[in-house]
């Protein structure tokens, strides 16, 4: 079976960095994603890894650890609209299963 | 704007009841995923079709059923509806499996009363 686990909730001011983790387990590993949702939207593509690294997308980065099953998303330069849900996700590699973790609710404060 | 379409936006409606919600995937994609979001439960992967053949399915209820028309419109049943079945359904569309990236569509708010 698939276990996703991320915070439930995190809060960084305005201007900083914060790091959200995601710690996977899968029977079978075809890469990681990570998605935005704003309260009451559908969530929206963020970054997808599926080798061992940091991908790095303008302001937002992506890291990927598949001996630790670890994952993080860098958030850099915080501004009020990035308050949102972060979810992390996971492909199984017999394409039979998607699994997304509980998110992580991120509060930017001013 | 994801170029995914979902009717309706708000459905209201009965314990018992039977409800049909319809997706339009972004042009050019074969794949429609069907996923429920709901408070305690986070966001479950339900089903998958790709070209009209179901592909994958994941936590979906007997109860529910879905279906995808040679137009690549989909639609998901929701039948014998129960209060816990009141969810957000969202409806995601790619040109192929789990490894690409899955474009939402806006949603379709269940209440059962």
């Amino acid at each position: 079976g698939q276990n996703i686990d991320q915070p439930t909730e995190m809060t960084a001011t305005e201007g900083a960095i914060v790091q959200i983790n995601c710690t996977y387990q899968t029977s079978g590993f075809n890469g990681l994603f990570w998605y935005q949702q704003h309260a009451g939207e559908a969530p929206t593509f963020l970054s997808y890894n599926v080798l061992d690294g940091l991908e790095e997308k303008g302001r937002f980065s992506s890291f990927l650890s598949r001996s630790k099953g670890y994952s993080y998303l860098l958030l850099k330069e915080l501004q009020m609209k990035d308050s949102a849900s972060y979810l992390c996700a996971a492909a199984d590699n017999y394409g039979q299963n998607f699994v997304f973790g509980p998110g992580t609710r991120l509060s930017v404060l001013p | 704007d994801s170029g995914v379409t979902q009717t309706p936006k708000h459905l209201i409606t009965a314990t018992g009841q039977r409800v049909t919600l319809r997706c339009s995937p972004r042009s050019g994609d074969l794949s429609v995923y069907w996923y429920q979001q709901s408070l305690d439960q986070g966001l479950q992967f339900l089903i998958q079709y790709y070209n009209g053949e179901e592909r994958a399915k994941g936590n979906i209820l007997e109860r529910f059923s879905a279906q995808q028309f040679p137009d690549l419109h989909s639609e998901l049943n929701l039948s014998s509806l129960e209060l816990g079945d009141s969810a957000l359904y969202f409806c995601a569309s790619n040109q192929g499996g789990f490894q690409e990236t899955q474009y939402f569509g806006p949603g379709t708010r269940l209440l059962v009363l």
